[in-house]
């Protein structure tokens, strides 16, 4: 079965604090995409990271960093030095590479930054 | 580049009636296109696949008379919920998929009330 998990509901930090979020996934493919999206109150979906599941090095984008262990079947996102833009839904996403192309979601965590 | 919008971007519309919302890749080829469902606080469901000049792939549990998609050209996609209820009231999402790629790129979401 495919499926993303992402345990924290909701997590509240104060301004400049670091903040990672969790994400699992299962899939018994071999090949796969890897998303993180943020939403805005406005409820656009913003595209932050696609990782390929034969990348594992980390990334680094400004203030963000992605942890990719394929071991743990986790990639995790941080933010440091958080700001109260950064206040938002972040969903992390499983890509099948089937015909399909499917994305499979998270169910969200909700980042409050507080100033 | 890779723009996808959706209109109307709100529509509230009374019980009975039947509502329209289109979703077009403004700057690319999309032969496939997917709706979602977000409630609200929750994650984005996915309804339904369409390829450009076939049916639609429903996902399990989706009411294909109730949801109708057609998608009748490679840049525009449209769903039409019919004989709306309030239970139907949610953020519908698109995403367009560029031919011959894993990309997808999201619309901006239509936000149904049915009153």
């Amino acid at each position: 079965a495919q499926k993303v998990t992402q345990a924290q509901t909701e997590i509240s930090v104060v301004e400049k604090e670091d903040v990672t979020l969790d994400c699992v996934y299962e899939t018994r493919d071999t090949t796969y995409y890897l998303f993180w999206y943020k939403q805005p109150p406005s409820g656009e979906l913003v595209f932050l990271i696609r990782r390929n599941s034969f990348d594992e090095q980390n990334e680094i984008s400004g203030r963000y960093s992605w942890n990719f262990q394929k071991s743990t079947s986790s990639f995790n996102f941080t933010i440091t030095a958080s700001q109260v833009v950064d206040s938002a839904v972040y969903f992390c996403a499983l890509q099948l590479m089937d015909s399909s192309y499917k994305l499979i979601f998270g169910s969200g965590t909700r980042l409050l930054v507080r100033p | 580049g890779a723009v996808v919008s959706q209109h109307p971007s709100r529509v509230i519309c009374k019980s009975g009636t039947s509502v329209k919302i289109e979703c077009r890749s403004l700057d690319f080829q999309a032969t496939t296109m997917f709706w979602y469902r977000q409630f609200p606080k929750k994650s984005l469901m996915l309804m339904a696949t369409s390829n450009e000049g076939s049916k639609a792939t429903y996902e399990q549990g989706v009411e294909k008379d109730k949801f109708l998609i057609n998608h009748a050209s490679l840049t525009l996609s449209t769903l039409t919920v019919t004989s709306a209820h309030p239970e139907d009231s949610s953020f519908y999402i698109c995403s367009a998929r560029v031919s011959g790629s894993y990309e997808q790129y999201f619309g901006p979401g239509t936000r149904l009330t049915v009153t």
